[in-house]
């Protein structure tokens, strides 16, 4: 099974509304966790590097006051979606990298948004 | 940018056949991690096999090998006597400072009964 667990698999959600996805690690810490935006067909692309108790760091293009993230456990990091509207409409996965386990990184299953 | 570029958008290949994909990197880094991950319809993304720059021997998974060079940049991956569950789009990435994953745009490998 998974090692990193993401809720919820889906959420449709309201224009304008603020929707969270929450990335667990499940069985280690995880003192850094990544998120990730696959289009359909398309490859992941890293939004945001989440490090437990400091503020995240986005990656050039990414709105940080759109995709707010907060990894305030070493088990627990969330991502935001504020005012929603449908072009954030995608596939969000997280991973995890944690201080036990080398350099393997540990995926979520993702999380569809669906904006109407 | 550095880069991970995979050239083939989609390969086929016949039951219990070998079928390999091919990715090449731009990196600064004289030590880095080289990964290939397995994403099949249901999204989840599979660990498929990892290389460290620094080990002059190929990884070898099971029925999955890599065929490493360094000096080249090339990491392609062997898929051995493959099957209908092999079937998912595979990225190649690399990992850069911070443990960021840089992937390549992926290849649809479709098993052919």
């Amino acid at each position: 099974g998974a090692v990193v667990s993401q809720h919820p698999s889906w959420v449709i959600c309201k224009s304008g509304t603020s929707v969270k996805i929450e990335c667990r690690s499940l069985d280690f810490q995880a003192t850094t966790m990544f998120w990730y935006r696959q289009f359909p067909k398309q490859s992941l692309m890293l939004m945001a590097t989440s490090n437990e108790g400091s503020k995240a760091t986005y990656e050039q293009g990414v709105e940080k006051d759109k995709f707010l993230i907060n990894h305030a456990s070493l088990t627990l990091s969330t991502l935001t979606v504020t005012s929603a509207h449908p072009e954030d409409s995608s596939f969000y996965i997280c991973s995890a990298r944690g201080s036990d386990r080398g350099n393997t990184i540990y995926f979520g299953e993702g999380s569809w948004l669906t904006v109407v | 940018a550095q880069t991970v570029t995979q050239s083939q958008p989609e390969m086929s290949v016949q039951e219990a056949e070998t079928v390999t994909l091919s990715c090449t990197y731009d990196t600064s880094e004289s030590d880095y991690y080289l990964f290939w991950y397995k994403q099949p319809p249901s999204r989840q993304m599979i660990l498929v096999i990892r290389q460290e720059a620094y080990k002059q021997q190929n990884a070898t998974e099971n029925r999955f090998s890599v065929n490493f060079q360094k000096a080249a940049k090339s990491f392609s991956l062997k898929i051995s006597d493959s099957q209908l569950g092999d079937a998912a789009m595979y990225f190649c990435a690399r990992m850069e400072y911070g443990n960021k994953l840089v992937f390549g745009a992926g290849t649809i490998l479709r098993v052919k009964s």
